[in-house]
């Protein structure tokens, strides 16, 4: 049974940075590739980033474009996000998610950016 | 702003068959999925690859789409389907995904 768990999240000062990582298990995940999704208080949900099952390619939202960074770990079945220069805007529940057809998606992990 | 677009609040008597749509430009190269989540929770996959129901979702769920738009039916709707739906694809580049605004289903 695939899970997925997402760490990393917390209240974090306006311009500082945060880690987040997603803990995979129960497929193969250094076949697929991953991404990011998040969801604002009270809003939808607006897709951030992915990167491919070898970590080679990896693309991101025009929002987070230069601030986030996403990576992996394949020896570790680790998906991980860094984010720097948080903005206020950044606060949201983070998904992470599988690239396959029948996309399955952790519980969240909240982020809160806030002095 | 999304590059899909949802009625944002639909209603269906209880019982009855509703249909929630969704359209953009890139459902014209790359297949719908459907997300349900209710309060508090995560988003549950209820439809993907068009007309693809996952396990465990009822079949009372079902998919369909034509040019660019996208459309999730549910048949006989019942009071646990009060959610709110997300339709989400690829977009034109086939790298990144979109997701639509979300339409906020109310069983009366």
């Amino acid at each position: 049974q695939v899970q997925l768990v997402e760490s990393g999240g917390g209240v974090v000062q306006p311009g500082r940075s945060l880690r987040l990582s997603c803990a995979a298990s129960g497929f193969t995940f250094s076949s697929y590739g991953m991404h990011w999704v998040r969801q604002a208080p009270g809003k939808g949900l607006e897709w951030v980033a992915v990167i491919s099952y070898d970590g080679r390619n990896k693309y991101y939202a025009d929002s987070v474009k230069g601030r986030f960074t996403i990576s992996r770990d394949n020896s570790k079945n680790m998906l991980n996000l860094q984010m720097n220069s948080l903005r206020a805007e950044d606060t949201a529940v983070y998904y992470c998610a599988t690239d396959y057809d029948s996309s399955d998606w952790g519980q969240g992990t909240l982020v809160t950016v806030s002095s | 702003s999304s590059e899909l677009t949802q009625d944002p609040a639909v209603s269906v008597a209880l019982g009855q068959t509703v249909r929630i749509t969704c359209q953009g430009d890139s459902l014209r190269s790359s297949y719908a999925s459907w997300y349900q989540q209710k309060p508090g929770q995560a988003p549950v996959l209820v439809i993907y690859n068009k007309n693809n129901r996952p396990s465990g979702i009822p079949d009372r769920f079902s998919g369909a789409s034509s040019g660019n738009t996208a459309s999730l039916t549910i048949t006989g709707a019942q009071a646990e389907d009060e959610a709110d739906y997300y339709c989400n694809s690829r977009d034109s580049s086939g790298n990144h995904w979109v997701f639509g605004g979300g339409t906020k289903l109310t069983v009366l």
